[in-house]
């Protein structure tokens, strides 16, 4: 069965602090891994899209890595804002399929 | 209109009603997808379908769950005889098939937050 494990599950850090995000993948075969964020109330956006052969995508702050050997993606995000508390979600697509595989997301909380 | 919009955005209704979420995709997406989202988690597949055909529902809890899209454009999730499980965040996404796939991206709409009580 497809899964996403994301860790942590929430995650609180001050105004300006860097933090990582991990995401764990068993989804077969593989086609691309996205990261979306959803601020409350909010439909998921998406931030990064990584195929097979790519290892680091970036968006501004936000910069994602892949390791298809391992089954692993970070989402590392600098310079942390307070418009950055959101959840954030791994989602991977296998490939032949349209349907994508979900993780549960990490709620991210930036303090002033 | 220039993304996803879904209506109602709230809907509380009684056990044993039924109820219709509509969904109206970005113009020209050919994909259309059905969420269900519980608090605090991510995004469950219900349902997609590509132009006017349902291409997969395997992810329907059960039969009372139904969806159409008619004219390959607006799309309705249709609960029956709904049961407070089934309250949830009902959220539809749309794209348009670039690179094959899996390739595309998808574009979520504001949801229906769904009250059965």
């Amino acid at each position: 069965k497809n899964q996403v494990e994301q860790s942590p599950q929430s995650l609180i850090i001050l105004e300006g602090k860097n933090c990582t995000l991990q995401c764990n993948y068993t989804v077969s075969p593989f086609s691309n891994l996205r990261w979306y964020k959803q601020d409350t109330g909010r439909g998921p956006v998406s931030l990064t899209i990584m195929t097979f052969s790519e290892n680091t995508k970036s968006n501004g702050r936000y910069t994602a890595t892949l390791d298809a050997d391992t089954k692993q993606s970070s989402l590392h995000i600098t310079a942390s804002q307070l418009s950055d508390s959101a959840s954030y979600i791994c989602v991977v697509s296998p490939g032949g399929s349209y349907i994508p595989t979900f993780g549960r997301g990490t709620s991210l909380i930036v303090h002033p | 209109g220039a993304g996803v919009s879904q209506s109602p955005r709230y809907k509380v209704t009684k056990r044993g009603q039924d109820v219709a979420l509509r969904c109206d995709p970005i113009s020209g997406h050919v994909s259309l997808y059905w969420y269900r989202q519980a608090l605090g988690q991510g995004p469950e597949f219900l349902t997609y379908f590509n132009y006017e055909a349902q291409q997969d529902k395997s992810g329907l809890p059960n039969d009372r769950f139904s969806a159409e899209r008619p004219e390959g454009s607006i799309s309705t999730l249709t609960i029956q005889r709904t049961e407070q499980r089934d309250s949830a965040m009902y959220r539809c996404a749309s794209s348009s098939p670039s690179g094959g796939a899996g390739q595309e991206t998808q574009y979520f709409g504001p949801g229906t937050r769904l009250l059965v009580l």
